[in-house]
């Protein structure tokens, strides 16, 4: 079974370009999440997908940042304009069913972004 | 709000050493723990996890941590450290009765020397 995987591994932009990522979850999971770690600091959590629904978007630091996952498959992220603090390592986890506690969530190996 | 505190970015020890990698936590209700670790390239594994029940919680590749409420702790250890433990090794915490999602600590790196 494939696991969680995220396009591309690296990316360097300059200032006020245009990025997207994308993650595929892993077949079947309905959860999706988007993370991000600033370098040096703690993995914060960006928002939460429920198939193709916004559950959660209470981490997503503004509104250059735009997520969707439309038919409940791969997800993207856009980042426009890009500013240089938009910098680190985006991670993408998955999970099946109801997102509870007692599911493990899935990551992906993360899409490193640079900002210049 | 919970936070969870990484005491030391980098940790080294040699093989064959004991590991313990520190992790403190605040949650102003019970907490649910968790140690992921990250190998080079590739994502985020979950280690193991308390929920409920036993302190002491047993996890993949002969690691182990255990819940101190009194201390506020989450501290995980391994009695002898092998070169394939070499990675980032994150602590978080999810608060009892709220979202599913967790609170990450920024992470230590252990270092296995030979």
């Amino acid at each position: 079974e494939a696991g969680v995987t995220q396009f591309p591994s690296h990316s360097v932009i300059e200032k006020g370009q245009t990025v997207t990522l994308r993650c595929d979850p892993i077949s079947g999971h309905d959860n999706l999440y988007w993370y991000r770690r600033v370098m040096g600091k703690e993995i914060k959590f960006l928002l939460h997908f429920v198939k193709e629904s916004k559950q959660d978007e209470s981490g997503m630091p503004n509104n250059r940042f735009l997520a969707e996952r439309t038919g409940g498959t791969y997800s993207t992220l856009k980042v426009q304009p890009a500013e240089l603090e938009d910098s680190g390592v985006y991670f993408c986890a998955s999970s099946p069913g109801q997102g509870s506690l007692q599911e493990t969530q899935y990551f992906g190996p993360g899409t490193r972004l640079l900002v210049l | 709000a919970q936070s969870v505190t990484q005491l030391g970015s980098h940790v080294s020890v040699s093989e064959g050493a004991l590991v313990l990698l520190r992790c403190n936590y605040s949650s102003s209700v019970p907490p649910y723990l968790f140690w992921y670790v990250q190998y080079p390239n590739q994502g985020l594994q979950l280690l193991l996890k308390y929920t409920t029940g036993a302190t002491l919680v047993k996890g993949i590749n002969g690691f182990e941590a255990e819940f101190k409420k009194s201390e506020t702790s989450f501290h995980l250890t391994k009695p002898s450290a092998h070169m394939s433990d070499a990675a980032e090794y994150f602590c978080a915490v999810i608060r009892s009765g709220g979202s599913y999602i967790p609170t990450f600590g920024r992470g230590t790196s252990l270092i296995v020397h030979p």
